[in-house]
C-alpha cells in the first residue's frame, strides 16, 4: 500500500516565479492538508481539500491556492515566490471525518527560493 | 495561539538511556499526536493519545496525557541511535477543523552510541 506521495522532492526556483507541488494521498484517505515547515521550525497549516474543495485556510497569503482532483490528489500553487517561502512543503492525508485517527505524511518538496 | 511547545529544545543522551520529551498546548483537544522526523524530511507518525485516554504504549514509546495541565510526555525506553530525529507533539485541537494539526517546534533528540 503506497503511503502519501509528494513530487518532486527538491526544487529551485527564482523570486517571482510561480510553482507547483503534487501530493497523492495514501490509499482510502480523501482529505489532503499542506503544511509549510520553515527550517528549525514545526509545520505550519496552509490548508486542506477534501470533495475539490478548499475547506479551512491558515495564515498564509492568497499568493498560495490549491487545487484537490477527483482521485483525490492535490496540487499546491505558490505564485510570485519570496526568498522567505523557501521551505519543506508537507502533505498530509486521513480520511474524512475520522477526527480521532493519525494524519500520514509524505517525504515533503524541499523548495528553495534564489 | 494553539500551538503545543515541546520540552527540552534539544536532548542528548548515550544509548541504552531513556529520552523524555514534554509538550504542553494551550486550548481543548480532541487528541495529541506524536511525530518523527528524520533530518528535515517527512514526519512519521508514532503514536495518537485521545482526550479521554492518560497513558499508551507503543513498543518502546510510552505517551501520557494530562488534560488538565494541557500537556503530554513521550518516553522512549532503551533509546537507540537510530532514535536520533527531531520528535513533534501536534495537537488536533477541539472546535477547529477536522485534521487541522497545530505543531510546536519539536525536540532535536541526539543519540550517541
Amino acid at each position: 500500500d503506497a503511503g502519501v506521495t509528494q513530487s518532486p522532492t527538491h526544487l529551485i526556483k527564482t523570486r517571482g516565479q510561480q510553482v507547483t507541488l503534487r501530493c497523492s494521498p495514501k490509499s482510502g484517505h480523501d482529505t489532503v492538508s499542506w503544511y509549510q515547515q520553515a527550517l528549525g521550525q514545526g509545520p505550519q497549516f496552509i490548508f486542506q481539500y477534501y470533495e475539490e474543495e478548499e475547506r479551512q485556510r491558515g495564515n498564509f497569503p492568497d499568493r498560495f491556492s490549491g487545487h484537490q482532483f477527483p482521485n483525490y490528489s492535490s496540487e499546491l500553487n505558490v505564485n510570485a515566490l519570496l526568498l522567505g517561502d523557501s521551505a519543506l512543503y508537507l502533505c498530509a492525508s486521513s480520511p474524512r471525518g475520522a477526527w480521532n485517527t493519525e494524519a500520514f505524511f509524505g517525504q515533503g518538496t524541499r523548495l528553495t527560493v534564489v | 495561539s494553539q500551538q503545543g511547545e515541546e520540552d527540552p529544545q534539544a536532548l542528548s543522551i548515550q544509548e541504552g538511556e531513556n529520552a523524555t520529551m514534554n509538550c504542553s498546548y494551550k486550548t481543548s483537544i480532541n487528541n495529541l499526536q506524536w511525530y518523527r522526523q528524520n533530518s528535515g524530511r517527512g514526519l512519521v507518525h508514532l503514536i495518537l493519545i485521545r482526550s479521554n485516554e492518560r497513558e499508551k504504549h507503543s513498543g518502546r514509546l510510552r505517551v501520557t496525557l494530562d488534560t488538565s495541565k494541557k500537556s503530554s510526555s513521550l518516553l522512549i525506553t532503551a533509546s537507540r541511535a537510530a532514535d536520533t530525529a527531531s520528535y513533534f507533539c501536534a495537537t488536533d485541537a477541539r472546535g477547529s477543523t477536522l485534521g487541522r494539526l497545530y505543531f510546536g517546534r519539536g525536540t532535536q533528540l541526539t543519540v550517541w552510541p
